[in-house]
């Protein structure tokens, strides 16, 4: 079954206010995460990534929160632009046997 | 650097029809991937590639075909498409087990 989960297929949001996007995982020994921007008609790209010895790590606009007691991660995104529009994925880069497990996306929407 | 190039980016098929899709990389990855999206179905693993001359089957193989001849490149083979095989085909490649993927553009495939 899949080993990370996102929580909303779709989150509206303002322009300019901050976006939250929840992932949930399911293997207590996943140490390493990765979040992924989908734009349309693009394949995925690397965003941010964080390992389990790490509460929070940021970038440039974003923030990623692992919480390892729940098992939950979380990619912040501050005062979104249009440009933010996409398909967000977490991934557990050591989920599987064969490697990248994939969560199955939440797409963010802007609104004007 | 290219990084992951996808040929060709679209392509449509008639039932029955045979096509192969070439993925190739210029990172010098030990790693290479082909995946399927559909809508609501977020990436699913069709075959990975360890190496060159290595392949190994993903979590939806039935009815494709891969082969790593060179280190660069990954093809994907369709012997006799379906329309159960109407998805877009993502190739990506990464250093080792547990790394960021690089992802192609994407390739869109239609079997009428």
């Amino acid at each position: 079954g899949e080993s990370v989960g996102l929580h909303l297929p779709t989150l509206s949001v303002q322009e300019g206010d901050n976006s939250i996007i929840n992932c949930a995982y399911s293997n207590s020994a996943s140490d390493y995460f990765i979040w992924y921007k989908q734009e349309s008609g693009k394949g995925p790209q690397f965003i941010i990534d964080i390992r389990s010895n790490m509460d929070k790590r940021q970038g440039q606009r974003v923030t990623v929160l692992l919480n390892k007691t729940v098992k939950h991660l979380s990619l912040q995104i501050a005062a979104t632009q249009p440009g933010d529009s996409a398909v967000y994925f977490c991934a557990d880069p050591r989920g599987g046997a064969d490697g990248l497990t994939f969560g199955k996306g939440t797409h963010l929407i802007i609104q004007p | 650097n290219a990084g992951v190039t996808q040929t060709p980016k679209f392509r449509v098929l008639k039932t029955g029809q045979s096509m192969t899709l070439l993925c190739a990389q210029d990172m010098n990855h030990e790693y290479m991937y082909w995946y399927r999206q559909d809508p609501g179905m977020g990436l699913r693993l069709i075959h990975y590639s360890v190496g060159e001359g290595t392949t190994a089957k993903g979590e939806v193989p039935d009815g494709y075909n891969v082969s790593r001849l060179k280190k660069q490149n990954f093809l994907l083979g369709l012997e006799s498409a379906a329309p159960s095989q109407t998805s877009v085909y993502f190739c990506a490649s990464s250093y080792g087990f547990g790394y960021e993927q690089y992802f192609g553009p994407g390739t869109r495939l239609t079997v009428t």
